[in-house]
Formats: C-alpha cells, structure tokens, sequence
C-alpha cells in the first residue's frame, strides 16, 4: 500500500519570496503523483501530477514540481509567492496497478500562510 | 460543464438522524469517489465506485453506504449520524483510465451534534 508524508503542518512566507513544499511517499513500484490546492471554503485544484518521463513537471500557477527516486520525494516549488497563493496544499500518490482503481492517498496538507 | 457538483453545500444533523449527500458530474467521468475531510488527516477515502453498477469500500467505509445511481451520479448515504461523523466530505470523478486526475467536487460540510 502506498503512504504519503508532507512533514510540514504549517509555512509560513513573505509575499515574493519562493516557497517549497516537501513531499515523501512510500510505494514498491513507480507512482503516480499529484500535488492539489484548496482554498478556503473550496474543493480541490490539481496543481501539477507526475506520471513519466521528465521528472521536473510544470504546473498552473507558476508552480513546479521534482520528482526524486531515490529520495522517494515530489517536492512542490514556486520562485515568488503571491498573497493568493495562501492555501492548504496536499500531496498525492496513486498506485500504477490497474486495479488500484484509481484511489489516492493523500497527505495531511501543509496550511501556507503569505504576509505582505 | 459544472463539472462535480454535490447537495447540500452544508447540513447540521442529530445524533442519529439520516441524510444522503448527492454528488453529479457531467463530464462522461466512469469512476467516482467519496472522501472525507478532518483537520490534520487530509482526505480519506470512504467509498469509491470504478464504474457504473459498482462499488467498493474505501479506507474508512464504517457508518456509511453508498449508491451508484447511474453513470453521472453517486450518493452518500449516513444511516445513523455519530458525531464523529462531523467532516466535509468531497466527491471525486475522473475518466478511469490508468492515472488520470480526480477531479473534485466544492464539498459539503456536515456537522452532527
């Protein structure tokens, strides 16, 4: 079964300042990985996902993400936070097998508060 | 498109009153899902249905049912609302194949006193 670990709770940044959100996971085979947004009283927003190929993967909002084996991490970046950019992020892992049906695990989120 | 929609948007309830949470998609989605929220856990998956006519338990199934009415809907069902029922739940859908996105709903926010 795969798990997912984002370590920080809470980050708090500077409007203009980068931002990056860890992400670790556990699975025995090559996942699939998804970083969403939520923004207060919202649903969820897939940022960016990784399935192949490029481990560095672009996504909407000027975010990006890098997937790392051998570190079993998807760390979510951005170069300069927006004060729209305060939101809880969560960090997800799917398994690759076809009767994995698509279920994800996601982690606890990490609450990113901007200050001007 | 609305894409996910789900009614009610919120809903308080007493211990031990029943309710069903609606959930349509409009966009030809096969497989569909429930999660609830809890601060600090992120978002677990209660039930989910890969295709039309099924369903299966996700990872914390106690206490609730679940119909998969046809293609577009999937409700959720509390019997006898507890407490720590007390989440917002979110439905999901994607196309169903292998690792496409969920796409999510604006959730309900259930409080059960």
């Amino acid at each position: 079964a795969q798990s997912v670990t984002q370590p920080d709770i809470h980050i708090t940044v500077s409007e203009g300042a980068s931002l990056e959100l860890r992400c670790n996971y556990s699975y025995g085979a090559t996942p699939y990985l998804f970083w969403y947004v939520q923004s207060p009283g919202q649903g969820l927003q897939l940022l960016l996902k990784y399935f192949s190929g490029d481990t560095l993967v672009q996504g909407i909002k000027g975010f990006e993400a890098e997937f790392k084996r051998s570190q079993s991490s998807f760390n979510l970046r951005k170069p300069s936070v927006h004060w729209s950019d305060a939101a809880e992020y969560f960090c997800a892992v799917g398994a690759s097998s076809t009767d994995s049906w698509g279920k994800l695990q996601f982690g606890a989120g990490t609450q990113v508060v901007v200050t001007p | 498109n609305a894409g996910v929609t789900q009614t009610p948007k919120f809903q308080v309830l007493k211990t031990g009153q029943s309710m069903t949470l609606q959930c349509a998609q409009d966009m030809n989605h096969n497989s569909m899902y429930w999660y609830r929220q809890d601060p600090g856990m992120g978002l677990r998956l209660i039930y989910y249905s890969a295709s039309e006519g099924t369903t299966d338990k996700g990872e914390v199934p106690n206490g609730y049912n679940v119909s998969r009415l046809n293609k577009r809907e999937f409700s959720l069902r509390l019997e006898s609302a507890a407490p720590s029922q007390t989440s917002v739940y979110f439905c999901a859908s994607r196309v169903g194949v292998v690792a496409d996105t969920q796409y999510f709903g604006p959730g309900t926010r259930l409080t059960v006193l």
